[in-house]
């Protein structure tokens, strides 16, 4: 079975500090995708980033910067210098690679919400 | 270019009344999903499109729950007799191809339904 989970259900921070939001997931399939989205009050689930399971490096994005790591089967977000716009429900997020017609379907964490105070 | 849109954005049902979902994708996308989201969880799947054909529908949660994609382009998602545990959001998603899961799906603002 397939399963997120995202332990840190809240967190708060000042604006500048560093934040980083853990992804721990769980699959038998040797080729997967990992996905994080951000929802943003207005509800609408923006996507972030993708990285296919056989591409370990890490990946750097203006302040955002993801860190996967497959012996821990961990895929962690950081948020550099951390700004209120940031402020939102960040999701991760896991697919199987499946052709043929089957379902390419998101499996979701419960989600962490981040608050960042001025 | 346009995104995903749905309609009606907020909808209150009274208890026993039956509801439609609409989801417009973004023009070409061949797969559609619809996911049902509860208030402070992530969005879990209800059912897959690829064109026209619903492929997977594993995720329904009773056979109160109806989906269609009729010419392959809009969605709608149908809830007969609602009851007050199907209050939540429902979110509609499309992705540009179907195979191997290479592209990211997109996701509209969803429906706010709360039955009463």
């Amino acid at each position: 079975a397939q399963k997120v989970t995202q332990a840190q259900t809240e967190i708060s921070v000042v604006e500048k500090e560093d934040v980083t939001l853990d992804c721990v997931y769980e699959t038998r399939d040797t080729t997967y995708y990992l996905f994080w989205y951000k929802q943003p009050p207005s509800g609408e689930l923006v996507f972030l980033i993708r990285r296919n399971s056989f591409d370990e490096q890490n990946e750097i994005s203006g302040r955002y910067s993801w860190n996967f790591q497959k012996s821990t089967s961990s895929f962690n977000f950081t948020i550099t210098a951390s700004q209120v716009v940031d402020s939102a429900v960040y999701f991760c997020a896991l697919s199987g690679v499946n052709y043929g017609g089957a379902t390419n379907k998101l499996i979701f964490g419960t989600g962490t919400l981040l608050a960042v105070q001025p | 270019g346009a995104g995903v849109s749905q309609s009606p954005r907020y909808k209150v049902a009274k208890r026993g009344q039956d509801v439609a979902l609409r989801c417009d994708p973004i023009s070409g996308h061949v797969s559609l999903f619809w996911y049902q989201q509860a208030l402070g969880q992530g969005p879990e799947f209800l059912t897959y499109f690829q064109n026209e054909a619903q492929l997977d529908k594993s995720g329904l949660p009773s056979d109160r729950f109806f989906a269609e994609r009729p010419e392959g382009s809009v969605s709608t998602l149908k809830i007969q007799r609602t009851q007050q545990e199907d209050s939540a959001v429902y979110l509609c998603a499309s992705s540009l191809e179907a195979a191997g899961g290479r592209y990211e799906q997109y996701f509209g603002p969803g429906t706010r339904l709360t039955v009463t």
